[in-house]
């Protein structure tokens, strides 16, 4: 069966930052480029960050680009995310989210992780 | 940025109702759009990718179509089952973006 299995979550202070971590298991993780994906509170989806399955192609969006760093470990089964110099609007769920096998183009998500909360607040 | 529109934001719909939502691209994405729907304090799953293909172990009820910049998820027969929030994401270039959201409510 696979799962992935967030954590590292937490409250931290506007300018914080926190590493949050993504462990799979039931598939060739390595093979599979990986995605994280924010949900703030009520509001909708937003793709945040993207990595090849080696981990040499990354992808940001322009919201969290120069602050937050998308890495892997394969040979740990994890994905991770630093997220540094936290804002409010950086308040949500991270999910974690399995993309395509061998690309890091036309990428869909499925399955996803069941995600960790981040709360911002001084 | 391919902005993605979706409409309508929610819709109150009965039990076999047929149930059509919407989204739109603000340039064309060819077919690399997909589905997700989402119920509360749970992650979202994905139902259609490649605009018209149903993700295994998904329902038969649920169908997509649409190439460019129109797109449309049906549920054909509305279950108690399918009340939730519905996604759509483009899939054809970086910032991958996801439409607001449809809210499909009991009547």
């Amino acid at each position: 069966e696979v799962q992935l299995l967030e954590s590292g979550g937490g409250l931290v202070q506007p300018g914080g930052s926190l590493r949050l971590s993504c462990t799979a298991s039931g598939f060739t993780f390595s093979s599979y480029a990986m995605s994280w994906v924010r949900q703030a509170p009520g509001k909708g989806l937003e793709w945040v960050s993207l990595i090849s399955g080696g981990g040499s192609n990354k992808y940001y969006a322009d919201s969290v680009k120069g602050r937050f760093t998308i890495s892997r470990d394969n040979s740990k089964n994890t994905l991770y995310l630093q997220v540094n110099s936290l804002r409010a609007e950086d308040m949500a769920i991270y999910y974690c989210a399995t993309g395509k096998v061998g690309t890091t183009t036309h990428n869909w998500f499925d399955p996803w992780g069941q995600g960790t909360l981040v709360t911002v607040s001084s | 940025d391919i902005q993605m529109t979706q409409s309508p934001s929610s819709v109150s719909a009965s039990v076999g109702d047929r149930v059509t939502i919407t989204c739109r691209a603000s340039q064309s994405i060819s077919t690399w759009l997909a589905w997700y729907q989402q119920k509360p304090g749970k992650a979202p799953k994905l139902l259609i990718f490649a605009a018209s293909s149903l993700q295994s172990g998904v329902p038969s009820r649920f169908s997509g179509s649409g190439s460019g910049t129109d797109f449309t998820l049906t549920i054909s027969s509305l279950q108690p089952e399918d009340f939730a929030t519905y996604y759509c994401q483009q899939a054809n270039s970086f910032p991958l973006t996801f439409g607001g959201g449809t809210k499909v409510e009991i009547k």
